[in-house]
């Protein structure tokens, strides 16, 4: 069973829309998550994270946990078309590691 | 701001050549990994390395080896290529926390090698 798992999509949505991301693990004992974002042939790039604390919103952009479920969410407001792009969701397991789902894709249309 | 750079964007290679993809970070960071990424599977994690000449197996291992002589450099290594090693191979580096609980991982360009 993979420990972190994401829609592959792609999740489309209009601009200007909710684009709404989420991603389950399997191992409780996560303490920190994390949203990356890569476009098409370059590498990833961190635009989230959050502890099992709390949520978190940075600009147009707010990361939900749900310990209970184990499932985090990536909230996009207000998309554009400049966030179409696949976005990963990686969980810390302990020592040093993540461990990386396979990604959601998202198109946001003009 | 933090600098990963891999020393090749781009790599055409033939089976059975050897094979070195370099890494360099310029952030003092412990820890340093090397990945690969390939469609509908997502980052794969092939080894780790947490200090100088330290290493650790990820899940994916077989077929490669590392080098980390230097904090700063962490060398993937492909004894003899094969054409399923076709692949974006991505490096990444964070900081040693104490706790575990918080290492935002970055990322390097990537290279794309191809094995013909």
């Amino acid at each position: 069973q993979k420990e972190v798992e994401q829609n592959s999509g792609p999740l489309s949505v209009p601009e200007g829309a909710i684009a709404s991301l989420n991603c389950t693990y399997s191992d409780r004992g996560s303490q920190s998550f994390f949203w990356y974002r890569q476009y098409s042939g370059k590498s990833p790039e961190l635009i989230m994270f959050i502890y099992s604390n709390g949520d978190k919103e940075d600009g147009r952009f707010t990361a939900q946990l749900n310990k209970a479920s184990q499932y985090v969410s990536l909230l996009i407001r207000d998309s554009q078309p400049s966030d179409s792009a696949t976005y990963l969701c990686a969980v810390n397991t302990g020592f040093q590691k993540l461990v990386f789902g396979t990604g959601t894709r998202l198109l946001v249309s003009p | 701001d933090v600098k990963v750079t891999q020393s090749s964007r781009y790599l055409v290679k033939r089976t059975g050549e050897k094979v070195f993809l370099e890494c360099v970070q310029d952030m003092d960071h412990e820890n340093m990994f090397w990945y690969r990424q390939d469609p509908g599977l997502g980052l794969r994690l092939i080894y780790f390395s947490y200090d100088v000449k330290m290493k650790e197996k990820g899940d994916i291992p077989e077929g490669y080896s590392v080098s980390r002589e230097k904090k700063e450099r962490f060398s993937l290594i492909l004894e003899s290529a094969s054409t399923n090693q076709t692949s974006m191979y991505l490096c990444a580096s964070s900081t040693l926390t104490g706790t575990g609980s918080y290492n935002e991982q970055f990322f390097g360009p990537g290279t794309r090698l191809t094995v013909l």
